[in-house]
């Protein structure tokens, strides 16, 4: 079975420095990774994805993500924060090789913080 | 851009009633999903189709139905709404398993 979790329940960080939102994920195969955002009673917004290929996926608004297959991880980062980046992050993964209709799980998201 | 319309942001219902949520996209895609979001627990799939008349459980089916008559709209049901269905309820649609979901806005269900 495919999970994927999300260790912060809130992360804060000073507008102007980096910024990382961790995720991690287990599944049998090859995962396809997703980040998503959401704004106070909004729904969910693509930024980013890996599939295949490049480790560092560049997404929407700055965003980037790492993927790393030792660790499981696929972790969101920004190099600069801005005020406008508070909000909710989920991650999500799907198992291409699981089997059947692939759904997603998502993790339970990480409340993102930017202080002025 | 893809635009996936729920019918209502806000609803207020009464326990015991038939409760329909209605999801529209506007992209032709064949996969659309509902989900449930609960602080603290992320999100839950209900249902999901990948084609007309087609569903498939999700991880969380009971006391809910789903109607997919048209490839555009996807419907949720509760048959008997119950306070423990309070929850903000996200409609989903994406046009391949590997691409990304586009969701709606979200209604806010609260049954009392």
């Amino acid at each position: 079975a495919q999970s994927v979790a999300q260790p912060e329940d809130q992360v804060n960080v000073a507008e102007g420095n980096p910024l990382t939102v961790k995720c991690t994920y287990s599944v049998s195969g090859n995962p396809y990774l997703f980040w998503y955002v959401q704004y106070p009673n909004r729904g969910l917004q693509f930024l980013l994805k890996y599939i295949t290929g490049d480790n560092l996926v560049k997404g929407s608004y700055g965003f980037e993500a790492e993927f790393n297959k030792s660790q499981t991880s696929f972790h969101l980062k920004k190099p600069s924060a801005l005020v406008s980046d508070s909000a909710l992050y989920f991650c999500a993964v799907r198992d291409p090789d699981s089997g059947g209709y692939q759904k997603v799980t998502f993790g339970t998201g990480t409340k993102l913080q930017v202080i002025p | 851009d893809v635009k996936v319309t729920q019918s209502s942001r806000y609803l207020v219902k009464r326990t015991g009633e038939k409760v329909f949520l209605e999801c529209v996209q506007d992209m032709d895609h064949e996969n659309m999903f509902w989900y449930r979001q609960d602080p603290g627990l992320g999100l839950r799939l209900i249902y999901f189709s990948y084609d007309v008349k087609m569903k498939e459980k999700g991880d969380i089916p009971e006391g809910y139905s789903v109607s997919r008559e048209k490839k555009e709209r996807f419907s949720l049901i509760l048959e008997s709404a119950s306070t423990n269905q309070t929850s903000m309820y996200l409609c989903a649609s994406s046009l391949l398993p590997r691409t990304e979901a586009f969701f709606g806005q979200g209604t806010r269900l609260t049954v009392v």
